[in-house]
């Protein structure tokens, strides 16, 4: 069966301390793989989609990156207002529009 | 513009009891998905829609769970005889079509089976 594994499960950062979050997935032919923020008690919110190894796109502080096997969501400098559930998700070549989703990495930052 | 919409935000019944939960899609927006998710993990694939009918109602769990969407626009997640385990935030999401189209979210609706 097709696995969605991101970590870490949480991620503690002081404001200014730049990091990674990994999402790793076995899918292979990937369709896409999508990065959302979600904030308590909201939806998700959409980010970026990646479509093949070695694809980048970068939204102010974030920067995200894709392999054959694994996608990175870099943080720059983050500030408090980063602070959030980060959530990825795949498709497969097989499922038209079905997002399968990693359990997520919840980052707070502090001031 | 306006994005998707639930109603309502909350809901909280007995066990056994039916349900129905609303989904109103970002307009012009023909492809249209629920998503049910539990405390601290992701979102779990249940059906989606392309236009009227149902594409892939693979995640399911089962046929206690039924949703339509009779004129292609809003839809409708129904849930009969509920179990506490049904307890979960349901959320819909739109695209502009199927396929690698981006999925946009709305705030969900949080099912509380008592």
């Amino acid at each position: 069966e097709d696995q969605v594994t991101q970590s870490p499960e949480a991620l503690r950062l002081q404001e200014g301390e730049s990091s990674s979050l990994n999402c790793s997935y076995t899918v292979s032919g990937l369709r896409g793989l999508f990065w959302y923020r979600q904030d308590p008690g909201k939806g998700p919110e959409f980010l970026f989609t990646l479509y093949s190894a070695g694809e980048e796109k970068e939204k102010e502080r974030l920067k995200a990156t894709l392999t054959k096997k694994e996608s990175f969501l870099h943080i720059t400098a983050p500030k408090p207002e980063d602070s959030a559930t980060y959530l990825c998700a795949v498709q497969a070549p097989d499922s038209w529009g079905k997002l399968q989703f990693g359990a997520g990495t919840q980052v707070v930052v502090t001031p | 513009g306006a994005g998707v919409s639930q109603t309502p935000s909350n809901k909280v019944t007995e066990k056994g009891k039916y349900v129905e939960l609303r989904c109103d899609p970002i307009s012009g927006h023909t492809a249209l998905y629920w998503y049910r998710q539990s405390l601290g993990q992701g979102p779990e694939f249940l059906i989606y829609f392309q236009g009227t009918g149902a594409a892939d109602d693979s995640g399911l769990p089962n046929d206690r769970f039924f949703a339509v969407r009779p004129e292609g626009s809003v839809s409708t997640l129904k849930i009969q005889r509920t179990e506490r385990g049904d307890s979960a935030v349901y959320l819909c999401a739109s695209s502009q079509t199927v396929g690698t189209d981006t999925q946009y979210f709305g705030p969900g609706t949080r099912l509380t089976v008592l």
